[in-house]
Formats: structure tokens, C-alpha cells, sequence
């Protein structure tokens, strides 16, 4: 079974500033994927990016960027130039790959994120 | 493009009544997957559904089932409810298997 750890509960920000959130995994697969999750007080849970293990290169999108290292089993994200609109609870997610395994995520407990002025 | 509509978004339900959830995924999904998140156990995993037949299945007792709808459209069932089943539940669809775009989810409050 995969497990996915987020050791940071809560982070604080101030705005423009950069911020990086933590995730480890566990899994014996090589054909996997990682996410990290927005979750704003609206409760709807936005896809921020998504890194496929067979990658070697990490995943950047706009101000945020990740860090995956495959070997250590981490995966952490990077929010630069943080605005006001960050502010939200972050989940890392784990995807098996393979036909059959479609949006059977494995989450980790999340990271409250506050942007502060 | 709509995205993932669950209906509806608040309920209150009184313990052993059962209760029924709705999603309509993106057009042209037809993967639907359900999540149980509270404060507790965060985000668990319930069931996927896909073209119409369960295709994954969580840790969850026999109370909780689904179905998908030839249209894709997918309904979760919660039978005898008990407290501890008070939750946001989030429904995801997906096109492919690699990426899930979730619903604003229902808040569950069982009383």
C-alpha cells in the first residue's frame, strides 16, 4: 500500500515571498504519479500540478514548481511571488499508474497555507 | 466547459436514515470517484465507477454504494447513517487515468 506524509500542518507566508511545502511517500511501484492539491475555504479541491515519476525533469506551472526527488521519495512544492489567493490547505497526492487505477488517490493530511500581508 | 456538479451541496440527515448523493461529471468523463473527507481521517477513498461498473473500492462497510448511469452520472448511497458519517464528500471525474478534477463536494451533516 502507498502512504503519502505532509509533516508541516500549517505555514505562514507573507506575501511575495516564496514558500515550500513538504511531501514524502512510500511505494514500492515505478509507474506512479504525484500531485499537489488546492483546497480554498470554498472547499472545492483544485489540481496544481501534476509530476509523472517517469520524469525526470520537475513539473512547473506559472509560480509554482516542484522538487521531485524519485530516489529519496520526496516531493515538495514551491510557490513563489505567494499572493493573498494561496491561502488554502494543500494536499500531496499519490496516483498508481496502470489501466483501472483512475483517481484512486492516496492523500496526504494536507498543509494550511496563510498568505499574510 | 461545466465542470464536476455534486448535488446537493448541504444536507442534514438524522442517524439510520439514508441519504443519497448525486455527481455529474465533465462532459465526456467517464471515470466518476467518491472521497470521504473529515477532520479525523482526511481524505479517503470510497469507490470509482467506471462506464457504468464499480471498478475500485475502498475500506468502507456495505452502507455506503454507488452507481454510475449510462450518462456517466454517478449517485452515492449512505444507508442507516451514524454519526461518525457527518463528512464532505467529493466526487472527481476523470478522462484519462492520470489526472481527477473534483466537485465543490456535499457537506454531510448526520444529527
Amino acid at each position: 500500500a502507498q502512504t503519502v506524509t505532509q509533516s508541516q500542518p500549517e505555514m505562514s507566508v507573507q506575501e511575495a515571498e516564496t514558500v515550500t511545502l513538504s511531501c514524502t511517500y512510500d511505494t514500492s511501484e515505478n509507474n506512479y504519479y504525484l500531485f499537489w492539491y488546492k483546497q480554498p475555504p470554498s472547499r472545492q479541491m483544485i489540481l496544481v500540478i501534476r509530476q509523472e515519476a517517469y520524469k525526470q525533469q520537475n513539473a512547473t506551472e506559472n509560480r509554482f514548481s516542484v522538487n521531485f526527488q524519485k530516489a529519496a521519495k520526496s516531493f515538495s512544492l514551491k510557490i513563489s511571488d505567494s499572493q493573498l489567493g494561496d491561502t488554502a490547505m494543500y494536499f500531496c497526492a499519490f496516483l498508481l499508474g496502470g489501466v483501472g487505477t483512475a483517481s484512486k488517490l492516496t492523500f496526504g493530511t494536507g498543509t494550511r497555507l496563510q498568505v499574510t500581508l | 466547459k461545466a465542470g464536476v456538479t455534486q448535488t446537493p451541496r448541504y444536507l442534514i440527515k438524522t442517524r439510520g436514515q439514508q441519504v443519497t448523493l448525486s455527481c455529474s461529471p465533465i462532459s465526456g468523463h467517464r471515470s466518476v470517484s467518491w472521497y470521504q473527507q473529515t477532520p479525523g481521517q482526511g481524505l479517503q477513498f470510497l469507490f470509482e465507477y467506471f462506464s457504468e461498473t464499480q471498478r475500485n473500492k475502498g475500506n468502507f462497510p456495505g452502507r455506503f454504494s454507488g452507481r454510475q448511469f449510462s450518462n456517466s452520472r454517478s449517485e452515492m448511497n449512505v444507508s442507516t447513517l451514524e454519526l461518525g458519517d457527518s463528512a464532505l464528500y467529493l466526487c472527481a471525474s476523470s478522462l484519462v487515468d492520470t489526472e481527477a478534477f473534483f466537485g465543490q463536494g456535499t457537506r454531510l451533516t448526520v444529527v
